[in-house]
């Protein structure tokens, strides 16, 4: 079965950059997707299609990809974004989601 | 304004029959594109998909489960019931369904989640 594997644990200090990774063999071909999930809250979608941002989240948030490597960055971290963050995609056949075992991000 | 809402019972008892209803608002699975996806998250744990089923009524389940999950949606009432047999104690977790859009992108296809309920949690305890 397909697998996407995430470093367990992140840890910056406010105002630097964060970044997590998110490898998977399939991620040349297939674009990432990263959820944020804040301690007791449900997942929130912060990037899709590999590098976009829904409305309403900070533009310190990016993504990008290269081949098997797909990385959620964060520029300037704040603590609010402490956090769980999972990467996203779909299997071989498109239609049975994969998550990552998800980072911990720690902003202090 | 899309909102989601999971209800279903606190504890099942095992080899008991667990029923989740997602009730939904702001969008219409009669529509092309769109979809609902159950996610689950036991304590502490990862996030893992369990299933989906699309406006066009094609149901997807995963691999490691699909003997065990059924979705089924009521297009009229706005919602969708996934069933999942034989509950054991390590299937307690939190529950999320989640409205999922299809997308065709470069000829394949991308399903995704973006919006999402605020769970329930299922414990499986004798």
């Amino acid at each position: 079965s397909y697998e996407l594997t995430q470093p367990p644990s992140v840890s910056v200090s406010p105002g630097q950059t964060a970044r997590i990774t998110c490898s998977g063999d399939a991620l040349p071909k297939k674009y990432p997707y990263w959820y944020q999930q804040k301690s007791g809250q449900a997942p929130v979608l912060v990037i899709y299609e590999d590098s976009k941002r829904p409305s309403g989240i900070p533009e310190r948030f990016s993504g990008s990809s290269s081949g098997t490597m797909a990385t959620l960055t964060i520029s300037g971290a704040q603590v609010e974004d402490e956090a769980d963050y999972y990467c996203y995609s779909t299997d071989s056949s498109g239609n049975r989601g994969v998550f990552g075992g998800g980072t911990k991000l720690t902003v202090l | 304004q899309v909102t989601l809402r999971e209800s279903g019972p606190a504890l099942v008892k095992p080899t008991q029959t667990l029923t989740l209803t997602c009730t939904f608002s702001g969008f219409s699975l009669s529509t092309s594109g769109m979809c609902v996806s159950w996610i689950r998250q036991p304590p502490g744990k990862a996030l893992e998909w369990l299933a989906r089923i699309d406006w066009d009524d094609d149901k997807y389940y995963s691999t490691s489960l699909k003997t065990r999950l059924t979705i089924s949606k009521d297009t009229s009432k706005n919602q969708v019931v996934l069933t999942m047999t034989n509950m054991d104690p390590v299937d307690t977790a939190t529950y999320y369904c989640a409205r999922t859009l299809f997308r065709e992108l470069l000829y394949l296809p991308y399903y995704y989640m973006d919006v999402w309920g605020k769970g329930t949690t299922v414990t499986v305890s004798s």
